[in-house]
């Protein structure tokens, strides 16, 4: 079975910190794909990164930078510079992509509070 | 940009009654999904639906809900008799191709209160 792991449960920062957001996962797949939500406090779920399991590269986007390693199942999000908007709840997931579905199996989120 | 839509936003419903949440996904996608996050937890699958069918389920999914896409353009949760314990927020997400094609889209979801 799929399992995605969060160990931070909440996370505080003063802004301007860098902050790491940890995620270990399981899959028994070769293929999968994994995925970094926000959800703010509004509620909705943003989209923030898919990694396919063959991509290994670091991603950076802006304030934002993944860590995918292989080797240690986990796939860490960092944020440079935090600011207060960074306020959220981050959701890492995975899904298996053989059969290509969009069943996601979500980590139980790390809290992130980016204090001024 | 286009966005997947849901309504209502939050509704009250007493134990027993039935609820449908209503979502209209972006135009040109094929694969339709609900998920559903209870309070303070995380964000658990629920029914993935293509091609007028549901393609898989979870065990959550029991026979008290049901998806339907009436029409062309809306697709549609409905739970029968609600319990205290379907009190959750309900997203609806729609994506145009598989995992590795397109990008999973959420609504902003509806927030369901069992009283």
């Amino acid at each position: 079975a799929q399992k995605v792991t969060q160990a931070q449960t909440e996370i505080s920062v003063v802004e301007k910190e860098d902050v790491t957001l940890d995620c270990v996962y399981e899959t028994r797949d070769t293929t999968y794909y994994l995925f970094w939500y926000k959800q703010p406090p509004s509620g909705e779920l943003v989209f923030l990164i898919r990694r396919n399991s063959f991509d290994e590269q670091n991603e950076i986007s802006g304030r934002y930078s993944w860590n995918f390693q292989k080797s240690t199942s986990s796939f860490n999000f960092t944020i440079t510079a935090s600011q207060v908007v960074d306020s959220a709840v981050y959701f890492c997931a995975l899904t298996q992509s053989g059969a290509g579905s969009y069943q996601l199996t979500f980590g139980k989120g790390t809290k992130l509070s980016v204090i001024p | 940009e286009p966005e997947v839509t849901q309504t209502p936003s939050h509704q009250v419903t007493q134990m027993g009654q039935e609820v449908i949440l209503r979502c209209v996904p972006i135009s040109n996608h094929l694969y339709f999904y609900w998920y559903r996050q209870i309070l303070g937890q995380k964000v658990e699958f629920l029914v993935s639906f293509y091609n007028n069918e549901i393609s898989e389920k979870s065990e959550i999914f029991d026979d008290q809900f049901s998806v339907e896409r009436p029409d062309g353009s809306n697709f549609t949760l409905k739970i029968r008799s609600t319990k205290l314990e379907d009190s959750a927020m309900y997203f609806c997400a729609s994506t145009k191709g598989l995992a590795g094609i397109g990008e999973l889209f959420f609504g902003e979801g509806s927030r369901l209160t069992v009283l």
